[in-house]
């Protein structure tokens, strides 16, 4: 497609069920990222698949958070036993990854809100 | 660790030359500056990058110094819809490294 696309693009849940956010990154982008932003904070990074490498998963903050790519295009990032500080807004960015021109082209993000 | 250091927020009239300036003095040889915005309730948009040079593209303008310590982002006619939040980040040449967001700039452009 023409952007990324996140879906859905707003999720209300309870506090303890697991949630599945969807990022169609733009076709031919290798590299792709997961961040979140809290209401009225900045990014936080999440995670960042390149090609075939292992994720490098160094910002999830905690283990109810896990992410796939699978074939190198769809992710989905998946929170278990949510909490009511899980609520956020979910961004998803891909990119071409060339050394030196690394732009990150943004979905419009994923609105989490945990009761 | 803060790379960048940018004021937390700037006003500007509509129609002036809105000036947002970045410190990066510990920025190294093979690292790059970046501008992205963030407009309410949407995803950041990359604006423009450089690594010595000035750029310009048709969004805005680049403007590094020649020790590279310190950039400015010029929006040469800025309009109501460029109130946004700005980041600059720093990131150096090697593909993969992911963008560190700090608070950035909340620019206002006022009528």
């Amino acid at each position: 497609g023409a952007g990324v696309s996140q879906s859905p693009s707003n999720k209300v849940t309870e506090k303890g069920k697991d949630v599945e956010l969807r990022c169609d990154p733009i076709s031919g982008h290798t590299a792709l990222y997961w961040y979140r932003q809290s209401l009225g904070q900045g990014l936080e990074f999440l995670i960042y698949f390149q090609g075939n490498s292992a994720p490098d998963k160094s910002g999830l903050p905690s283990d109810r958070f896990s992410a796939e790519r699978t074939g190198g295009s769809v992710s989905t990032l998946t929170i278990q036993r949510t909490q009511q500080e899980d609520s956020a807004v979910y961004l998803c960015a891909s990119s071409t990854n060339r050394a030196g021109a690394n732009v990150l082209t943004f979905g419009a993000g994923s609105r989490l809100t945990v009761l | 660790d803060a790379k960048t250091t940018q004021p937390t927020s700037m006003d500007c009239a509509e129609g002036r030359a809105a000036n947002l300036p970045c410190n990066h003095s510990t920025i190294s040889g093979n690292e790059y500056v970046y501008w992205y915005r963030q407009i309410h309730s949407q995803g950041p948009q990359y604006i423009i990058h450089g690594l010595k040079n000035n750029e310009t593209n048709e969004m805005a303008s680049l403007i590094i110094t020649e020790d590279r310590k310190s950039s400015t982002l010029i929006l040469p006619h800025a309009t109501l819809r460029d109130t946004a939040v700005y980041y600059c980040i720093v990131l150096n040449n090697n593909a993969g490294n992911m963008l560190t967001f700090g608070g950035g700039t909340r620019l206002m452009v006022k009528p």
